[in-house]
């Protein structure tokens, strides 16, 4: 089992449409989780940054953590063309600022 | 409002040539990272450095090698360049202290194909 799983793609929505992102992971130690945003041929960009288990809201982005589950979600309301991007999850045994282990990410469209 | 700035953005290698990638950072940052991205594939760590002069391996460091002599700059050596080290490579700085939240910055990305 890959040390951290995310769903596949590409992920193709019409504008203004609720999308969810999702991503496991088998390694207990992870304590800080992160989501990145990558437009074509820019570097990954931090989008939102979580600590443990919880529930964090940032304008039209929401990440969760079930740490029980192993399971990490974030979910993008009205979403719209410029969100079309390849999204990659990333997490840290010892800090959003130390070294990350990604998924592969996923590509998203949102059609306008 | 440098950031990271990665030279070159493309370059091809031919098989058994090497080359460095450059990348400088302005925001006087203590770790550095060195990153590739297979296509399909999340990011894979090179190497890292906390500091001026001390490195250390990441997940994938074969056939690399990485100085910091400065805390501003962390080239990547890519020696006896191979097809399997096509690939997109990127550098990132943070400032790790205390604060265990503070941002990584990655850099725009270099294109690297060995022919």
């Amino acid at each position: 089992q890959k040390e951290v799983e995310q769903d596949p793609g590409p992920l193709s929505v019409p504008e203004g449409a609720i999308v969810s992102l999702n991503c496991t992971y088998s390694n207990s130690a992870f304590q800080y989780f992160m989501w990145y945003r990558q437009y074509s041929r820019k570097g990954p960009e931090l989008l939102m940054y979580t600590y443990s288990s919880g529930n964090k809201e940032d304008g039209r982005f929401t990440a969760q953590v079930d740490k029980s589950s192993k399971y990490i979600s974030l979910f993008i309301r009205d979403s719209q063309p410029s969100d079309s991007a390849t999204y990659l999850c990333a997490m840290s045994e010892t800090g959003a600022n130390s070294k990350l282990t990604f998924g592969k990410g996923i590509t998203l469209s949102v059609r306008p | 409002n440098a950031g990271v700035t990665q030279t070159p953005k493309f370059r091809i290698l031919k098989i058994g040539q090497s080359m460095t990638l450059q990348c400088t950072q302005d925001m006087n940052h203590n770790y550095m990272y060195w990153y590739r991205q297979d296509p399909g594939m999340g990011l894979k760590l090179i190497y890292y450095s906390v500091g001026a002069g001390i490195t250390d391996k990441g997940e994938v460091p074969n056939g690399y090698n990485v100085s910091r002599s400065t805390t501003e700059d962390f080239p990547l050596r890519l020696e006896l360049a191979a097809p399997s080290q096509t690939s997109v490579y990127f550098c990132a700085s943070t400032y790790l202290g205390r604060d265990r939240g503070n941002t990584i910055y990655f850099g725009e990305g270099s294109w690297l194909t060995v022919v």
